[in-house]
């Protein structure tokens, strides 16, 4: 499976903007970049993915580098809630039994966010 | 609500016993996922199902079994050949490759 490659740990401050930073060198033409999230003592939630283009929903927006070996997750303004662990995983589309869409999710050790107020 | 629920939440475990996590979703996903994680790791899959009454090993099988009956339910056994099994556990099920995960099961040893 290819890798990514996540600072342990961030900060920012309070409604300011976070850029958190995934590098990907190895990825393949058709893994899709995937980030969640977890909160303690949670579940991972997911949060935004991509292919090649850049992509904006209601939780945040995913800069996605033109050779597609990094990427950005961008939370406009973080809140005190946003604090968590954020994985970047990469995930390869596979077609199983009965033409069911599934892949596994690789998890590495994420970035660490912390959020003052 | 749709959604995937785990139970219990805190399970306690004795030596040479076997126990069973259950995880139930209603978001009506043919794929299903059972994963470990220990403090400050990131999660390891245990066991995937694409369909039902068919199911993959993960890259930590052993000691551990699963069943899928039932599109609904995914239920993973904590067997006695398990010597390390102290963890968080979650399960997750999956549409169009996005997975949604449940709450999660401590499990403990006592």
């Amino acid at each position: 499976d290819a890798k990514t490659t996540q600072p342990n740990s961030m900060e920012s401050n309070e409604e300011e903007p976070v850029h958190l930073p995934c590098n990907h060198s190895t990825i393949s033409g058709t893994d899709y970049i995937h980030w969640y999230r977890q909160l303690p003592s949670q579940g991972p939630e997911y949060v935004i993915h991509g292919l090649t283009s850049n992509v904006n929903n209601r939780m945040a927006s995913l800069a996605i580098a033109e050779d597609r070996k990094s990427s950005t997750l961008i939370l406009h303004r973080a809140t005190l809630r946003d604090a968590a662990v954020y994985y970047c995983i990469l995930r390869d589309v596979k077609v199983g039994a009965g033409g069911t869409s599934y892949g596994k999710l690789t998890f590495g050790q994420g970035t660490i966010l912390t959020v003052h107020p | 609500d749709g959604g995937i629920t785990q139970s219990p939440k805190y399970l306690f475990r004795k030596e040479g016993q076997n126990v069973t996590l259950s995880c139930e979703q209603n978001l009506n996903h043919d794929a299903m996922y059972w994963y470990r994680q220990d403090p400050g790791q990131g999660l390891r899959l245990i066991y995937y199902s694409q369909i039902v009454n068919d199911f993959q090993k993960g890259d930590i099988a052993e000691g551990y079994s699963v069943s899928r009956e039932k599109k609904e339910s995914f239920p993973l056994t904590v067997t006695s050949a398990q010597k390390n099994p102290t963890a968080f556990y979650l399960c997750a099920s999956s549409i169009k490759g996005t997975q949604y995960f449940g709450p999660g099961t401590r499990l403990l040893v006592l």
